[in-house]
């Protein structure tokens, strides 16, 4: 079975800052995927960030990046110079890559809110 | 652009009612989800489908089916609708076994059965 894990259920960052939102997973699976979404109060969900679990470099996408850290279990979502527009909830997922196991496990989620 | 859509927004629906909420992709994508999203619960599976008329239970399959009669298309049921089945539904389309597999999602159906 994997479990994500998110503890930040909120945070609060000064527009400009960077952030850094927490995530750790179990899993017994040797190959597995690990992915961040975004969404909106629209509602919609948004790819942001995906890492491999055998990608020796962190992942990154823009203002993005994927801090992972396999002995640990961690694969947190770094949010660099942070804007308005990334107040939103956000997710971290993982899923497994043997076929008939490519669903996604969500965490709880973490609402992210930029303060002018 | 991949595009993934639902069959309402929003949808009012009493307590007993046989109620469908339908999804369609138009990228060929092999996998379809379903996921109901709660406050504090983040989202979790309802059930998921890797080809036509396949179907797996996910999570939390109770009180739910599903129908996949077309590859483009997936149908969540709720049979007999109750109060603790309002929730936000999302469906989700992806590749089947390619590349990272990433879910493209629909904007989502916020159903209230009352």
């Amino acid at each position: 079975a994997q479990k994500i894990t998110q503890t930040q259920p909120g945070m609060f960052v000064q527009e400009k800052e960077a952030v850094t939102l927490d995530c750790t997973y179990d899993t017994s699976d040797q190959s597995y995927g690990l992915f961040w979404y975004k969404q909106p109060s629209s509602g919609e969900m948004i790819f942001l960030i995906y890492q491999g679990s055998y990608d020796e470099q962190n992942a990154t996408e823009g203002r993005y990046s994927l801090n992972f850290q396999k002995a640990r279990k961690s694969a947190n979502l770094v949010i660099s110079a942070s804007q308005l527009g990334d107040s939103a909830m956000y997710f971290c997922a993982m899923r497994g890559i043997s076929f008939g196991n490519e669903k996604l496990t969500f965490g709880t989620g973490t609402r992210l809110t930029i303060i002018p | 652009d991949v595009k993934v859509t639902q069959s309402s927004r929003y949808l009012v629906k009493r307590t007993g009612e046989k109620v469908f909420l339908e999804c369609v992709q138009d990228m060929d994508h092999e996998n379809m989800f379903w996921y109901r999203q709660d406050p504090g619960l983040g989202l979790r599976l309802i059930y998921f489908s890797y080809d036509v008329k396949m179907k797996e239970k996910g999570d939390i399959p109770e009180g739910y089916s599903v129908s996949r009669e077309k590859k483009e298309r997936f149908s969540l049921i709720l049979e007999s609708a109750s109060t603790n089945q309002t929730s936000m539904y999302l469906c989700a389309s992806s590749f089947l076994g390619q590349g990272m597999g990433e879910q493209y999602f629909g904007p989502g159906t916020r159903l209230t059965v009352t």
